[in-house]
This record gives C-alpha cells, structure tokens and sequence, in this order.
C-alpha cells in the first residue's frame, strides 16, 4: 500500500546534539512538508518543497534544515540551534501545487530531550 | 494573514449524542476547506473536504458545508460513537494564484466520546 513512512517513532536528543527525522513516500507525490505538533498549538510548517532539489522555509524554519535530494525522500534534521526541540513532528506530502490535493501524513516522530 | 478558529476542546459527548465542532476561516483568496483526524499517536487523516463556496464534504457520517457569506465550516455527525475519539482539526489551503499551497490550521478539539 502506498504512504508515508516515518522513523524513527520516538528519538532522543543529548544536549548540543543534531538529529535527523526521516520521511519516506511512494504515493509519487511532488510535494511535501514537515509540521511540528505542540499540546495545545495545532500544527506549524516548519519546511516545504514543491520539487526535488529545491525547499522552502515554512513559519518556524529556525533551528532546523531539510534536503530533497529524491523526490520520495525529505529528511529533516533538528539542530543544535533549536532550543526547544521536544515536540512531535509530522511528514506529509501532496501531489502538487496547481490543484486542491489534500494532503497525506506519516504517523509522526516524537522527539525529546535527555 | 490567512487564519482558522476552531471550538476549544475538549468536547464529551455520551455516545449516539450529536456532535457539532465549530469552524471559522480568514482568507484573502479562495481557500479549499478541509477536515482532519488525529486518533492517539498517529498522524492526521483526511475526513472531508470542500472545494468552493456550498460546497458539502462527507465521510463516515461526517458533514461540513463550505459557508462563504459566514466563513465557516462547521464538522457535524448525528450520532457520535465511541471510536470517534479523537481530535479534530479544521484547516484551510489558499493558492493564491496557483503561486503556493499551505496549509494553515486551528488549533484542533479533542472530542471524548463515552459510552
């Protein structure tokens, strides 16, 4: 069946640490997303890309920094820079841009602080 | 800036109640409207969607219609279930002019359904 594959479920980051988020899809889809979730927030876009090779800053792209190097693949790597990292992060992805194509999401990575 | 106002949760409901979990959108273009669920530890899925204004999106006894004199999009369902526990999330995407597509969401209602 076709999706969004996230991994890992849960990831804990040390101190000064950089992790990477991975979202894999085989729906072909163009387009995909990072959200990061908070109690109580709904969701936030931290990153986009329309198509391979190229990406854009969502509302709350500080701190972390994307790759779309394959159109089934978009990567997303918490920095150091991100003082507030624990959250839980969503993947989705759309078939494209031109049309009102609803959006697909993984089941998400909870990330957190040790 | 586009926007969604949805109903603060949480919701409890008694099961075969009826539901309604207010929606309300700001938008300077001609947003599509979408619903979606966010069962416990998942990702959100799609539950309906309307494209254009009268617009009526459906799904597993789910309604909303597309009301642009009021800009609201209102979740509905009859008679509630306890699987529909869950939290809900009203969301719109606005293309202007084809140049984007983002999706801007509220803030979700946590509906508790008992049985």
């Amino acid at each position: 069946d076709g999706g969004i594959t996230q991994s890992p479920k849960y990831l804990f980051r040390k101190e000064g640490q950089n992790v990477t988020l991975s979202c894999e899809q085989n729906l072909n889809h163009d387009a995909m997303y990072w959200y990061r979730q908070d109690p109580g927030q709904g969701l936030r876009l931290i990153y986009y890309s329309q198509i391979v090779n190229d990406f854009q800053k969502g509302d709350i792209a500080e701190g972390y920094s994307v790759s779309r190097e394959k159109k089934e693949s978009f990567p997303l790597t918490v920095t150091s820079a991100q003082k507030n990292p624990t959250a839980f992060y969503l993947c989705a992805s759309s078939r494209g841009q031109i049309t009102n194509q609803p959006q697909h999401f993984g089941d998400g990575t909870r990330l957190s602080i040790l | 800036g586009d926007s969604v106002t949805q109903m603060e949760g949480p919701v409890t409901l008694s099961e075969e109640a009826f539901l309604t979990i207010n929606c309300t959108y700001t938008a300077t273009g001609y947003p599509s409207l979408f619903w979606y669920v966010q069962y416990p530890g998942e990702g959100l899925q799609l539950l309906l969607k309307a494209t254009k204004a009268d617009d009526k999106g459906s799904n597993k006894g789910f309604e909303a219609t597309y009301r642009k004199e009021t800009t609201s999009f209102h979740l509905e369902k009859g008679s509630v279930q306890v699987s529909d526990s869950a939290v809900y999330f009203c969301a719109l995407s606005d293309l202007r002019g084809g140049s984007n597509y983002k999706l801007t969401f509220g803030k979700g209602t946590l509906l508790t359904v008992n049985p």
